[in-house]
């Protein structure tokens, strides 16, 4: 079985201050890691991934993640929110071999001006 | 270029009437995602073409739900006899197969009344 858990529900946030949304995972063997962002009446846009290779990844719009296999986790980050950051995250897993993917029940993001 | 779409971007229906949802991926992409979100939910997983394979069904919630996908591109979601817990956002997404990360359409947004 593969699962995604975040925690937090909404995370606020000040223009200009670091982002933080947290994702932790369960799959069996090493995973294929995904961050997408859901805009209000939008469909999900895609904004990295991890596959294999460096623990650090950088996406779409200067958001990157970090890869920590020992705590299962793979939190995305922004040095510096803008107001338009503001939106739902999702995180999703894939196991090896395994075609579909699983995603968490998502963060909504709120970055106050 | 061109993303993925899906029609009608809306659909109110009766409770007991049978709907069709479309998608057309991305040009090129052979695998083809549909899934579900509910209010305040994650996406579910429905079902998954890849090529000429059969398609991964396990991921349908009852046997009112079907899906097709005429010559490797269009693909359409049916659902009959639908319900009022039937009513979401269904979510088309496509991906190229020697890629990782998946497209996603706007989506259909269901409501059976």
């Amino acid at each position: 079985a593969q699962s995604v858990a975040q925690p937090e529900d909404q995370v606020n946030v000040a223009e200009g201050n670091p982002l933080t949304v947290k994702c932790t995972y369960s799959v069996s063997g090493n995973p294929y890691l995904f961050w997408y962002v859901q805009y209000p009446n939008r469909g999900l846009q895609f904004l990295l991934k991890y596959i294999t290779g460096d623990n650090l990844v950088k996406g779409s719009y200067g958001f990157e993640a970090e890869f920590n296999k020992s705590q299962t986790s793979f939190h995305l980050k922004k040095p510096s929110a803008l107001v338009s950051d503001s939106a739902l995250y999702f995180c999703a897993v894939r196991a090896r071999g395994n075609n579909r993917l699983a995603f968490g029940k998502g963060n909504q993001v709120v970055v106050i001006p | 270029g061109a993303g993925v779409s899906q029609s009608p971007s809306n659909k109110v229906t009766e409770k007991g009437k049978d709907v069709e949802l479309r998608c057309d991926p991305i040009s090129g992409h052979t695998a083809l995602y549909w899934y579900r979100q509910s209010l305040g939910q994650g996406l579910e997983f429905l079902i998954y073409f890849q090529g000429n394979s059969a398609p991964d069904k396990s991921g349908l919630p009852s046997d009112r739900f079907s899906a097709e996908r005429t010559g490797g591109s269009v693909s359409t979601l049916t659902i009959q006899r639908t319900q009022q817990e039937d009513s979401a956002v269904y979510l088309c997404a496509s991906r190229l197969p020697d890629r990782y990360e998946q497209y996603f359409g706007p989506g259909t947004r269901l409501t059976v009344t």
